[in-house]
């Protein structure tokens, strides 16, 4: 079954530093990846998206994530980070759900803080 | 575009109540999917829609839960009898393709329920 698996819970970094954003999945075929942010009180937002094509994605924010199809991981990343990008980040992989139609798997998500 | 609506944006109850939850998805979305988000399982889809019929609801914990889409502007998620295992976040989303093939799907604000 597809699974996706983002193995920090919690990321502390300084205001400015950079981030890294784990995410590993398992599926069989060619994944379509994404990334999603949740700040508090809200709803999920789409960053950005893999489907095909060049495996290193750009999305909003600045924020970037690159596939690596040998370790199974989409990892977010982001230069610089801003005291704004303080929020639940979510990876989902799309699988074929029980009728044939695709759905998004969520990992558990990773809370990062910024520290000043 | 106001983005997907969901309404009430908190409930209380008490066990046993009755609980309805209300989406009004974006105009011209023809899919609409339902999830729930707690702290032990993470983000679970519990439903989807496509064109108002309900594609896949292999989610749905039990048959206390229940979901009805009768027309493409509206969609109610009810749980009767409620129970303090459900108090939960609630997240309605929606999405413009069919879920045959992969899109981003813009998700609501979220309901949270609270079942004393």
């Amino acid at each position: 079954a597809q699974s996706v698996t983002q193995p920090d819970i919690h990321i502390t970094v300084s205001e400015g530093a950079s981030l890294e954003l784990r995410c590993n999945y398992s599926y069989g075929a060619t994944p379509y990846l994404f990334w999603y942010v949740q700040s508090p009180g809200q709803g999920l937002q789409l960053l950005l998206k893999y489907f095909s094509g060049d495996t290193l994605v750009q999305g909003i924010k600045g924020f970037e994530a690159e596939f690596k199809r040998s370790q199974s991981s989409f990892n977010l990343r982001k230069p610089s980070v801003h005291w704004s990008d303080a929020a639940e980040y979510f990876c989902a992989v799309g699988a074929q759900g029980n009728t044939g139609f695709q759905k998004l798997v969520f990992g558990t998500g990773t809370r990062l803080l910024v520290s000043p | 575009d106001a983005g997907v609506i969901q309404s009430p944006r908190h409930e209380v109850t008490e066990m046993g109540q009755e609980v309805t939850l209300r989406c009004k998805p974006i105009s011209g979305h023809n899919s609409l999917f339902w999830y729930r988000q707690t702290m032990m399982r993470g983000l679970e889809l519990l439903i989807y829609f496509n064109n108002n019929v309900p594609i896949d609801d292999s989610g749905m914990p039990e048959d206390r839960f229940s979901a009805k889409m009768p027309n493409a502007s509206f969609s109610t998620l009810k749980i009767q009898p409620s129970e303090p295992r459900d108090s939960a976040v609630y997240f309605c989303a929606s999405s413009d393709r069919a879920p045959s093939s992969y899109n981003e799907q813009f998700f609501g604000p979220g309901t949270r329920l609270t079942v004393l």
